[in-house]
């Protein structure tokens, strides 16, 4: 398997532009997370999902934030409008669920820049 | 609540050194799991171990071993014989009651200096 694959590594973008991050999990995981990664704040999480249904979104910063799971093997992370503040990496992960707890595989990140 | 707090920042030393990471945790679950991950200077995330609440054993995995205390509430993190490659931000974090909401701590971050 490829792993988590992320696009686009590197996005750029002007403030208040829509930005859209995307992420396809491992084949076969039922857990899918976003996380984003600030020097002030760590690693957070903002949203998961199981069997493509979010369970949990209250680490989502404001509205201006939506995240969607379509299908088993795709899922997208929104922001509108993009503001400076949202600038940081983005990783997506993927994992085993269903009473098989196992570590999340992380996808390479997604750089935001929002100038 | 569930936290996980790595109370060193930074740290260096020089190659061939032994290295312990330390890490405590907190959650009212008597279910839970700890993780360790590496986030080299390439910036991805790379998984080291996984431990559940319910296995105190010790864990060696080359110069990598794993220390975890229930009674301390912590999970260290040793490097024996540091190389300059180890260099990275090493997180642990924690899924409280195994609902799959990991907690991360803010990281330490090594390094080796050759």
């Amino acid at each position: 398997d490829a792993g988590v694959i992320q696009s686009p590594r590197h996005e750029v973008t002007e403030m208040g532009q829509e930005v859209t991050l995307r992420c396809k999990p491992i084949s076969g995981h039922d857990y899918l997370f976003w996380y984003r990664q600030t020097m002030m704040r760590g690693l957070e999480l903002l949203i998961y999902f199981n069997n493509n249904v979010p369970i949990d979104d209250s680490g989502m910063p404001e509205d201006r934030f939506s995240a969607k799971m379509p299908n088993a093997s795709f899922s997208t992370l929104k922001i509108q409008p993009s503001e400076p503040r949202d600038s940081a990496v983005y990783f997506c992960a993927s994992s085993l669920g269903a009473g098989r707890i196992t570590e999340a595989f992380f996808g390479q990140g997604t750089r935001l820049t929002v100038v | 609540a569930q936290k996980v707090t790595q109370a060193q920042t930074e740290i260096s030393v020089v190659e061939k050194e032994d290295v312990t990471l330390d890490c405590v945790y907190e959650t009212r679950d008597t279910t839970y799991y700890l993780f360790w991950y590496k986030q080299p200077p390439s910036g991805e995330l790379v998984f080291l171990i996984r431990r559940n609440s319910f296995d105190e054993q010790n864990e060696i995995s080359g110069r990598y071993s794993w220390n975890f205390q229930k009674s301390t509430s912590s999970f260290n993190f040793t490097i024996t014989a540091s190389q300059v490659v180890d260099s990275a931000v090493y997180f642990c974090a924690l899924d409280s009651g195994g609902y799959q909401k990991v907690t991360f701590g803010i990281g330490t971050k090594l390094q080796v200096i050759p």
